[in-house]
């Protein structure tokens, strides 16, 4: 099936510091991409959907300055948190829609990303 | 709005047996899908099974089955012969306005 990466798989940073989280379609093209947060125990939130070439559309109640996404290509999207504090500790996860819809679900998971800001 | 609601915090069931994970929705759109995914504590989500609005009839994937009653607006989640590997979160979901929405999830726990 259909693979999506995301690099790194965890980080630890201190507070104050930007982070960069990539998220690649490895065999397949996505002109969207989603990004949730997911607390502990908790259900998985979307934060926004990144298109390729355009500006992501963000959720209610996501800092857009405090969350950049960049979707550069039709395999990569970036977040980037910035000034990152230990509130903004979560389970970040990205997902992929297959450009050609193959398949019946055509919507892929990441393996997620772990963050511990300190 | 659209809304997805599973009201099981938790379940047991013992292995072999059936379980049934239930899952409810809203919206007002005549076209969805809706699908579940399996979530292991390493944290990765796992597709199992996808139900498309205008489907006549109910998906099945291996072991999974989706008792689709779209009048009850409802898409339980089957499973049948539980195995010890299926203890899991399952996060039931709707995809709607080009977005994925999350229920609140199920964690299921099966005993040998």
């Amino acid at each position: 099936g259909a693979v999506v990466s995301q690099h790194p798989s965890w980080v630890i940073c201190k507070s104050g510091t930007s982070v960069k989280i990539e998220c690649r379609s490895l065999d397949f093209q996505a002109t969207t991409m989603f990004w949730y947060r997911q607390f502990p125990k908790q259900s998985l939130m979307l934060m926004a959907t990144s298109n390729e070439g355009s500006k992501a559309t963000y959720e209610q109640g996501v800092e857009k300055d405090k969350f950049l996404i960049n979707h550069a290509s039709l395999t990569l999207s970036t977040l980037t948190v910035t000034s990152a504090h230990p509130e903004d500790s979560s389970f970040y996860i990205c997902s992929a829609r297959d450009l050609f819809g193959r398949g019946r679900e055509t919507q892929y998971f990441g393996p997620g990303t772990r963050l511990l800001v300190l | 709005a659209q809304k997805i609601t599973q009201t099981q915090p938790g379940m047991f069931v013992q292995e072999k047996e059936a379980v049934t994970l239930d899952c409810t929705y809203d919206t007002s759109d005549p076209s969805y899908g809706l699908f579940w995914y399996k979530q292991p504590s390493s944290g990765e989500m796992i597709f199992l099974i996808y139900q498309g609005s205008y489907d006549q009839q109910n998906a099945t994937e291996g072991r999974y089955s989706l008792n689709f009653q779209k009048a009850r607006k409802s898409a339980n989640l089957v499973i049948s012969a539980s195995q010890l590997g299926d203890s899991a979160m399952y996060f039931c979901a709707m995809r709607g306005a080009n977005k994925l929405i999350f229920g609140t999830g199920t964690l299921l726990a099966v005993q040998p």
